[in-house]
């Protein structure tokens, strides 16, 4: 079946460092979404990538999808502590469902 | 529009009752889904269903039901309660697998 990795699990970073996280599939996808859930809250979509090698930037934050539509990657530029939260990749699975795996959790130190 | 409303916010069970999760949403989605979400696992798919009358299991099913009578409406029911099933509860809903999904704000379940 379906495998995919997101690293790291924890991250801790001071205000305005940046940050990174890796999603990565065993398998090409159709597809990937990114969402952010802050502490104590619901996941909030952020953004779909599509095709491949595409680069999507919502102000500070990055998203790359790779070229073999096997990874995606989220980067935040100069973090600030309203970046606190846990960043999830989304890839489809059958039925028109989306895997959620353990997520980035980042913490941001002022 | 309210979006994706999940009722109760918090409920604490004792270990065999039964209870039924509530989720609603008014954006006329097809698609609806159930998450679970536990310390360092991630969301997990429990349920979900691609129209009214069509349900189908996730990753976890087990000890969960679920009905979809409704385009608005997907229940999931617990049975028989088991501390296992302590966890946050999400419900989702969306468009397909191009669409983003929309959370309910979450069921906090605690079972004793």
């Amino acid at each position: 079946g379906q495998q995919v990795m997101q690293i790291p699990q924890y991250q801790h970073v001071q205000e305005g460092e940046d940050f990174t996280t890796y999603c990565n599939s065993s398998t090409t996808l159709s597809n990937i979404q990114w969402y952010k859930q802050r502490p104590g809250g619901h996941p909030v979509f952020l953004i779909q990538l599509v095709k491949s090698g595409e680069v999507k930037k919502q102000k500070r934050l990055t998203f790359q999808f790779g070229e073999a539509k096997k990874n995606s990657s989220l980067h935040i530029t100069a973090t600030q502590t309203t970046d606190v939260g846990t960043y999830f990749c989304a890839p489809p699975l059958s039925g028109n469902q989306f895997y959620f795996g353990t997520g980035t959790s980042l913490t941001v130190i002022p | 529009n309210a979006g994706v409303t999940q009722t109760p916010k918090f409920q604490v069970l004792k270990t065999g009752q039964s209870m039924t999760l509530q989720c609603a949403q008014d954006m006329n989605h097809e698609y609806m889904s159930w998450y679970r979400q536990d310390p360092g696992m991630g969301l997990r798919l429990i349920h979900y269903s691609v129209g009214a009358g069509i349900t189908d299991q996730g990753e976890v099913p087990n000890g969960y039901n679920v009905s979809r009578s409704t385009t608005e409406d997907f229940p999931l029911r617990l049975l028989s309660a088991a501390p296992s099933q302590t966890s946050v509860y999400f419900c989702a809903s969306h468009t397909g697998f191009s669409g983003e999904l929309f959370f309910g704000e979450g069921s906090r379940l605690t079972v004793l």
